[in-house]
């Protein structure tokens, strides 16, 4: 079982948006503002999506945005687009890291 | 640019050790820490510990402690992951990933080798 807490799967038709949470405790999530999103798609290493709770690197579209209320953090992907079809993981600094479960993002 | 390169597949038997290798380039090697992260089939993923590859100091996460040995070699700006005692549930992709302070975020990932330990 995963540290924090991440919806199986979620799903969206093109140009919609979704959000993915991922639910920790005061000790990980609430307690840090260095939570991370990555993006994997099958066969390939993840990828650096949104950093310090809501940040974004450079290449990063501005349609990925992140967030953070209480023990919850959460990833919105807006104007939803086929290649955005993959799996999403949060991370948090607890003193250690911990991962979510890994959320599916399917593209109707 | 960045680049972390790992070495190749692995196949092992329970009760060995394997060592898997990352080799970085495109920066300077010292000023960043290493992570290694691992990814069992199908399964999320889990953080293993960390280097600082200026002074060579590590922390392992408790599960690992014991089992887990992270290297490196500044003169090839690689690190090394040892995992010893092998067992299948230890079947995975494991990742190095870079980062900026031990507690910030990985970016970027090595591409992956996978590890299948079986009989």
């Amino acid at each position: 079982q995963s540290a924090l807490t991440q919806p199986r799967s979620v799903s969206g038709s093109p140009g919609q948006s979704v959000t993915i949470s991922c639910t920790g405790t005061s000790s990980d999530v609430g307690g840090y503002n260095y939570v991370s999103w990555y993006q994997q798609h099958p066969g390939k290493a993840p990828k650096l999506m949104i950093y310090d709770v809501n940040r974004r690197p450079s290449g990063v579209p501005d349609r990925f945005s992140g967030s953070k209320s209480g023990n919850t953090a959460s990833l919105t992907i807006s104007g939803l687009q086929a290649e955005d079809e993959a799996d999403y993981y949060c991370c948090s600094y607890a003193g250690r890291f911990v991962f979510g479960g890994g959320t599916k993002l399917t593209v109707l | 640019q960045v680049q972390l390169v790992q070495s190749g597949a692995e196949v092992k038997k329970p009760g060995a050790s394997v060592k898997v290798s990352c080799k970085t380039s495109g920066y300077t090697f010292t000023t960043y820490y290493l992570h290694w992260v691992r990814q069992a089939p199908g399964q999320g993923l889990e953080w293993m510990g960390i280097m600082n590859p200026s002074g060579g100091d590590t922390n392992y996460a408790q599960k690992f402690q014991g089992r887990v040995t992270m290297t490196r070699d500044t003169s090839t700006s690689t690190v090394y992951m040892d995992l010893s005692s092998l067992r299948s549930e230890d079947t995975a992709v494991y990742y190095c990933a870079r980062s900026q302070l031990p507690y910030k975020w990985f970016d970027p990932w090595g591409q992956g080798t996978l590890v299948t330990v079986s009989s």
